[in-house]
């Protein structure tokens, strides 16, 4: 069965540090993995995700992620915190072959970045 | 830029009325879900849905829900009987195919039953 799980319910930061939130998954196939971004009052946005491509995926606004299979993590970085980076955010997992589309969702990470 | 629509944004309603979420997905997409997270909790999937029927759903899915197409624009979820268990918000969202697995997301509708 495919699972995620989001370390960090809150991580805190401040404007222009370093930006690391962590996520590890199970599947028993190939998966793939996105992270999706929520801002107040609005919908789910697409970050990044990974198909079995390159291993280091760069997404918008300067996010990247990098699948480690070896320890079954898609940690979410940025260099540099700006504020309009405060929001949730979401690690998710879909199986590698097809099952509906489903997407399993972690429990989220607020990220709150602090002038 | 396409986005995923739903209305209304909040609706209230009392326990073992009907209710009906509306979406209205990008207009060239194919593949439409809907999705719930209850207050404090994940982001769960409901259902699937393609070519006028239903792909996947969940356990969660049970008889008091449906879905349908009724028109080539909207997606509506209907809860035949509300319980103050699904009160949660509701995304919709959409994708032109399941192989490319991009799913876009509306801004939900939060569902309040009293």
């Amino acid at each position: 069965a495919q699972s995620v799980t989001q370390l960090d319910s809150h991580v805190s930061v401040s404007e222009g540090t370093p930006v690391l939130l962590r996520c590890n998954y199970s599947s028993s196939y190939s998966p793939s993995l996105f992270w999706y971004v929520q801002h107040p009052n609005k919908g789910l946005q697409l970050l990044l995700k990974y198909t079995s491509a390159a291993t280091l995926v760069k997404g918008i606004n300067g996010f990247e992620a990098e699948f480690k299979k070896s320890e079954t993590s898609f940690h979410l970085t940025k260099p540099s915190a700006h504020m309009s980076d405060a929001a949730e955010y979401f690690c998710v997992v879909t199986p590698g072959y097809n099952q509906g589309g489903k997407l399993i969702f972690g429990q989220g990470t607020e990220l709150s970045v602090k002038p | 830029e396409p986005e995923v629509t739903q209305t209304p944004s909040h609706q209230v309603t009392q326990m073992g009325q009907e209710v009906i979420l509306r979406c209205v997905p990008i207009s060239n997409h194919l593949y439409f879900y809907w999705y719930r997270q209850i207050l404090g909790q994940k982001v769960e999937f409901l259902v699937s849905f393609y070519n006028n029927e239903i792909s996947e759903k969940s356990e969660i899915f049970d008889d008091q829900f449906s879905v349908e197409r009724p028109d080539g624009s909207n997606f509506t979820l209907k809860i035949r009987s509300t319980k103050l268990e699904d009160s949660a918000m509701y995304f919709c969202a959409s994708s032109d195919g399941i192989a490319t697995d991009t799913q876009y997301f509306g801004p939900g509708t939060r569902l309040t039953v009293l």
